[in-house]
């Protein structure tokens, strides 16, 4: 299957601070990614849709300002968690299709990040 | 009513066993249905994905549909130590943006 590549794979930052994630598609072009959160023992929820070249599209609930996206290339998309507290330590992961939106998505390994 | 509903488990099962995991779904317009195998502090690694109503079958997993019931099941024979992980169901839902819902994920623990 195609490659998804997360970095870094876990994070420890303190209260306050800005943390980024990259998601890398490695063996394909993606111009839709998307951003998933996981807290321990529950599934994945949608936080957004990274779209190249444009905006990304938040779920409702999640705060735009706090978790910036940027999708500046067909390969990379960047989400950044801004002024960090304990609550937003979570598993932050993301996809993305080599095809159409109704193909097969791959994932990150996911970044665990924690806020201290 | 959730959109996909799934028993969260957990499930544990003696080695060598048929395992066989279910999810419903709540709208009959959901399209594509895929099965992903999430191992503890790792992302989800996509095993099956089904479109039409039937079987589909990949080396010791086999994926059904049933849309007139809207029931979607994964199968795994010869259930190995290396299968304990959490294994979650998504579909496409029903419009074209290539988001996933997701079920709760249902935890299984093959014992050798």
């Amino acid at each position: 299957g195609a490659v998804v590549s997360q970095h870094p794979s876990w994070v420890i930052c303190k209260s306050g601070t800005s943390v980024k994630i990259e998601c890398r598609s490695l063996d394909f072009q993606a111009t839709t990614m998307f951003w998933y959160r996981q807290f321990p023992k529950q599934s994945l929820m949608l936080m957004a849709t990274s779209n190249e070249g444009s905006k990304a599209t938040y779920e409702q609930g999640v705060e735009k300002d706090k978790f910036l996206i940027n999708h500046a290339s067909l390969t990379l998309s960047t989400l950044t968690v801004t002024s960090a507290h304990p609550e937003d330590s979570s598993f932050y992961i993301c996809s993305a299709r080599p095809g159409q939106l109704n193909t097969e998505a791959f994932f990150g390994q996911g970044t665990r990040l924690t806020v201290v | 009513q959730k959109e996909v509903e799934q028993d969260p488990g957990p499930l544990s099962v003696p080695e060598g066993a048929i395992v066989s995991l279910n999810c419903t779904y709540s709208n009959s317009a959901f399209q594509y249905f895929m099965w992903y195998r999430q191992y503890s502090r790792k992302g989800p690694e996509l095993l099956m994905y089904t479109y039409s109503s039937g079987n589909k079958e990949d080396g010791r997993f086999t994926a059904q549909v049933d849309k007139s019931s809207k029931y979607i099941s994964l199968f795994i024979r010869d259930s190995q130590p290396s299968d304990s992980a959490t294994y979650l169901c998504a579909t496409s839902g029903s419009s074209n943006t290539g988001k996933l819902i997701f079920g709760q994920g249902t935890t299984l623990q093959v014992k050798p």
